[in-house]
């Protein structure tokens, strides 16, 4: 099946700095890639949608200035999380669309981040 | 706004009966609905979906049922095996949009 590969799988980073994270399609391309965020007990909530060669759309509620995605191939799209604080301490993963086909959703591996 | 209830975190089941495992939503509009299974370190993976013109899908040891009228979903794992332990996330979408709706998830460990 397709793989999406996600790094880094965990960061500890100080508060105020940027933390970047790459979500790759390995075996397809993938015009839209989404990215969630789970906090502990809750449930996978959508951050963005990330469309290559155009600005990603945000989720209400969601900062663009503070959670930047780039999404520049039809591989790679990366999240950016600037001047990070505890509070964005999360589970961040990214999936990719397979085909346009709802059940082609693949998912990354995740990322947890941890901020002090 | 949690339009994809899971109201079980965790579920425990004997190896060989059957496990159920349930979701809730609040979007009438919800057409399209879906089961990822999670095993820890690595991402969701599609188990098993079901579109709302049909109330019943089945794949295997693996069915799903939908109850429109109750906007009620439940996936079935019979017989379940101790492989099937996994956290498994209930998804909803509406139309094209890409827009996918999940649960918190529900911890299955199914014991031998």
């Amino acid at each position: 099946g397709a793989v999406v590969s996600q790094h880094p799988s965990w960061v500890i980073c100080k508060s105020g700095t940027s933390v970047k994270i790459e979500c790759r399609s390995l075996d397809f391309q993938a015009t839209t890639m989404f990215w969630y965020r789970q906090f502990p007990k809750q449930s996978l909530m959508l951050m963005a949608t990330s469309n290559e060669g155009s600005k990603a759309t945000y989720e209400q509620g969601v900062e663009k200035d503070k959670f930047l995605i780039n999404h520049a191939s039809l591989t790679l799209s990366t999240l950016t999380v600037t001047s990070a604080h505890p509070e964005d301490s999360s589970f961040y993963i990214c999936s990719a669309r397979d085909q346009g086909l709802r059940e082609k959703l693949f998912f990354g591996s995740g990322t947890q981040l941890s901020v002090l | 706004d949690q339009q994809v209830k899971q109201n079980s975190p965790s579920l425990s089941v004997q190896e060989g009966r059957i496990s159920i495992l349930n979701c809730d939503y609040t979007n009438s509009m919800f057409d399209y609905f879906l089961w990822y299974k999670k095993y820890p370190a690595e991402g969701p993976t599609f188990l098993i979906s079901i579109s709302s013109i049909k109330d019943k899908n089945e794949d295997g040891r693996f069915t799903v049922f939908l109850n429109k009228s109750a906007k009620h979903l439940s996936l079935h794992i019979v017989p379940s095996q101790p492989g099937d332990s996994a956290v498994y996330f209930c998804a909803a979408s509406e139309g094209n949009n890409n827009d996918m709706r999940f649960g918190a998830g529900t911890r299955l460990t199914v014991k031998p």
